[in-house]
């Protein structure tokens, strides 16, 4: 059983730019979601996608999109750059099966917008 | 508006002795309650959990406890050891939902 991978690591990027991070879940996880992490904070959830479906979304605009593939493979794509997206994106994969689940998260990629 | 909340951005615990991190949240609907920890340069990775059925969750060294007419959650760690210096974050969630983080407490063990 494998854990939950991204690529790549760290990012350099242009404000006005675009952006794509991917995750590989874990195996068997029907569950992906995607959080940004900015300095000294918590991860904020940026949403979530169920069997290739989104299931929920957090206070993010609609240049934050994201796509689940039926590999358990994930993208999170970001729109036109600002420099307030500097941060942590972090991927969690999980097997949803009732009242709570826990998320297992990947290492992150580091991106950062010059 | 900040649902969950660690007051505590630092600790530091003599290696040892017990290491309690303290957790509080505002919004009731929540039913689902997680430690994770976090080494810098790696993600979150889960810890412990409980239900809002339950007052208490044991792992090993670690304890969760719940107190929820206080809204008041709480990890216990003994004995703590070197390696549990880390930041602790914990995260809360209604149902199958998203979890909802706090800002993390950096934990130092002192040898």
């Amino acid at each position: 059983e494998t854990g939950v991978t991204q690529s790549p690591t760290h990012l350099i990027k242009t404000r006005g730019q675009q952006v794509t991070l991917r995750c590989s879940s874990q195996s068997g996880h029907n569950t992906v979601s995607w959080y940004q992490q900015a300095l000294g904070q918590g991860p904020q959830f940026i949403f979530q996608y169920y069997r290739e479906e989104e299931n929920g979304r957090g206070n993010f605009p609609p240049r934050f999109s994201g796509l689940q593939f039926p590999n358990y493979s994930s993208e999170l794509n970001v729109n036109a750059l600002e420099l307030d997206d500097s941060a942590l994106y972090l991927c969690a994969s999980s097997l949803v099966t009732g009242m709570g689940y826990e998320q297992y998260f990947g290492p992150g990629t580091r991106l950062t917008v010059t | 508006d900040q649902q969950v909340k660690q007051n505590s951005p630092s600790l530091s615990v003599q290696e040892g002795r017990i290491s309690i991190l303290n957790c509080d949240y505002t919004n009731s609907m929540f039913d689902y309650f997680l430690w994770y920890k976090k080494y810098p340069a790696e993600g979150p990775t889960f810890l412990i959990s409980i239900s809002s059925i339950k007052d208490k969750n044991e792992d090993g060294r670690f304890t969760v406890f719940l107190n929820k007419s206080a809204k008041h959650l709480s990890l216990h760690i003994v004995p703590s050891q070197p390696g549990d210096s880390a930041v602790y974050f914990c995260a809360a969630s209604f149902g199958n939902e998203k979890l909802t983080f706090g800002t993390g407490t950096r934990l130092t063990i002192i040898p």
